[in-house]
């Protein structure tokens, strides 16, 4: 079964400091994966995503992320994090044929001076 | 150019009563979903359109709940005789093609309150 999981519900960190964020998945075929961002009130923005190729992607806001398929995961991570960056974060996978994303719950990020 | 669009951006109605959510999605695009994404969940899917092809309804979760596409374009996601349980944030996608390699472009969601 199609399944993402984001273990972590709440993480705050403070600003200038490193994040990661875990995204784990199970696809029975190839996976395309997604990272998106949810400020308040707004709809989902892609970050990146990874079909093939170069294992580590870059994607907006100087947020990157990493596909290791032995692990099924696809975590996403930024060097310093600013205050803008406090939002929802949402890991999402889906394939070629799919007609649909599988997302995780979510993590929502703080962001403390 | 202009993105994602949804209307009402918030709808408050009494149990039992049937409401209708819009979606206008980018110009040129072939693929529209609808997502509900409920309180502490991530998103679910509930329909997913492709050009003239038929719907895969296989997402949405009783028979109360129906969505149409007019023109290829404008999309209605109608929910009748609404229960407590539909309260929640309802996005509407829109990709070029319904590929899953395709980017999904999201509106900014109805957010509908069942009292």
């Amino acid at each position: 079964a199609q399944s993402v999981t984001q273990p972590d519900i709440h993480i705050t960190v403070s600003e200038g400091a490193s994040l990661e964020l875990r995204c784990n998945y199970s696809y029975g075929a190839t996976p395309y994966l997604f990272w998106y961002v949810q400020s308040p009130g707004q709809g989902l923005q892609l970050l990146l995503k990874y079909f093939s190729g170069d294992t580590l992607v870059q994607g907006i806001k100087g947020f990157e992320a990493e596909f290791k398929r032995s692990q099924s995961s696809f975590n996403l991570r930024k060097p310093s994090v600013h205050w803008s960056d406090a939002a929802e974060y949402f890991c999402a996978v889906g394939g070629a044929g799919a007609n649909n994303l599988f997302f995780g719950t979510g993590t929502r990020l703080t962001v403390i001076p | 150019g202009a993105g994602v669009s949804q209307s009402p951006s918030n709808k408050v109605t009494e149990k039992g009563k049937d409401v209708e959510l819009r979606c206008d999605p980018i110009s040129g695009h072939t693929a529209l979903y609808w997502y509900r994404q409920s309180l502490g969940q991530g998103l679910e899917f509930l329909i997913y359109f492709q050009g003239n092809s038929a719907p895969d309804k296989s997402g949405l979760p009783s028979d109360r709940f129906s969505a149409e596409r007019t023109g290829g374009s404008v999309s209605t996601l109608t929910i009748q005789r609404t229960q407590q349980e539909d309260s929640a944030v309802y996005l509407c996608a829109s990709s070029l093609k319904g590929s899953g390699s395709y980017e999904q472009y999201f509106g900014p969601g109805t957010r509908l309150t069942v009292t």
